[in-house]
């Protein structure tokens, strides 16, 4: 099985910070890497696929970067609704998720 | 717009069986890949199991092999998964989404319900 390690897994930081999110995979996956949103109550939100790839209607301030087994998900300019949860998905081999990683408020 | 609305979530006796629903609203739903997963208190998103557009083809996370089985009905615009053998380690939050593609256990998912809660206690 493929595990995805992501770091950190709490981040504390401002409204207007760059965030910088990173994931880890055990083996190549290639560019085949989502990231999700998620919220307590709220459904997941699929941000970016295939590594760097925005999905319609998410903000350009969310990027995403990487290939083989390191990938970046990058907030330019943190906004008060992007204090979540935020989670990596490999489907390379079946599909695997990160532990996740929470942004919360500094 | 893309709604996932799930059911069925209960507390359950280890051994137990559940059965969760989930209705689909705003695409085409016979025409798309569908999944469950579910987030584990402590240890994260799982991926469960995956269900081909006709409903012919499944995909099990080893950990669910034998004890789950996903269906659907593309008449009623519903997925379900049927839940046999509960263990502790199953209680969770059980998200339905959408997957991207028509088939296949690689994919990733584009859109997701709120979940719903089931608890395997004694």
């Amino acid at each position: 099985d493929i595990q995805m390690t992501q770091s950190p897994s709490t981040l504390s930081a401002s409204v207007g910070d760059r965030v910088n999110i990173t994931c880890r995979a055990s083996q190549s996956i290639s560019k085949w890497l989502a990231w999700y949103q998620e919220k307590p109550g709220k459904a997941p939100k699929l941000l970016i696929y295939d590594a760097s790839r925005l999905q319609s209607g998410v903000p350009p301030r969310f990027s995403g970067s990487g290939s083989g087994t390191d990938f970046t998900l990058s907030i330019s300019t943190l906004q008060p609704d992007d204090f979540a949860t935020y989670f990596c998905q490999q489907y390379n081999s079946y599909r695997t998720f990160g532990q996740g990683t929470k942004v919360e408020i500094k | 717009e893309v709604q996932l609305l799930e059911s069925g979530g209960d507390l359950a006796q280890p051994g137990g069986s559940l059965r969760l629903s989930c209705v689909a609203s705003g695409f085409t739903f016979r025409a798309f890949a569908m999944s469950w997963v579910r987030q584990v208190p402590g240890k994260g998103l799982q991926w469960v199991s995956s269900l081909s557009d006709s409903g012919r083809i499944t995909y099990y996370a080893d950990s669910v092999k034998g004890r789950f089985t996903i269906s659907r009905d593309n008449s009623k615009n519903t997925l379900y998964l049927q839940m046999n053998t509960l263990r502790a380690e199953d209680t969770g939050l059980y998200y339905c989404a959408k997957d991207l593609l028509t088939a296949g256990s690689e994919s990733y998912m584009d859109a997701w319900g709120k979940g719903t809660t089931v608890i395997v206690s004694s």
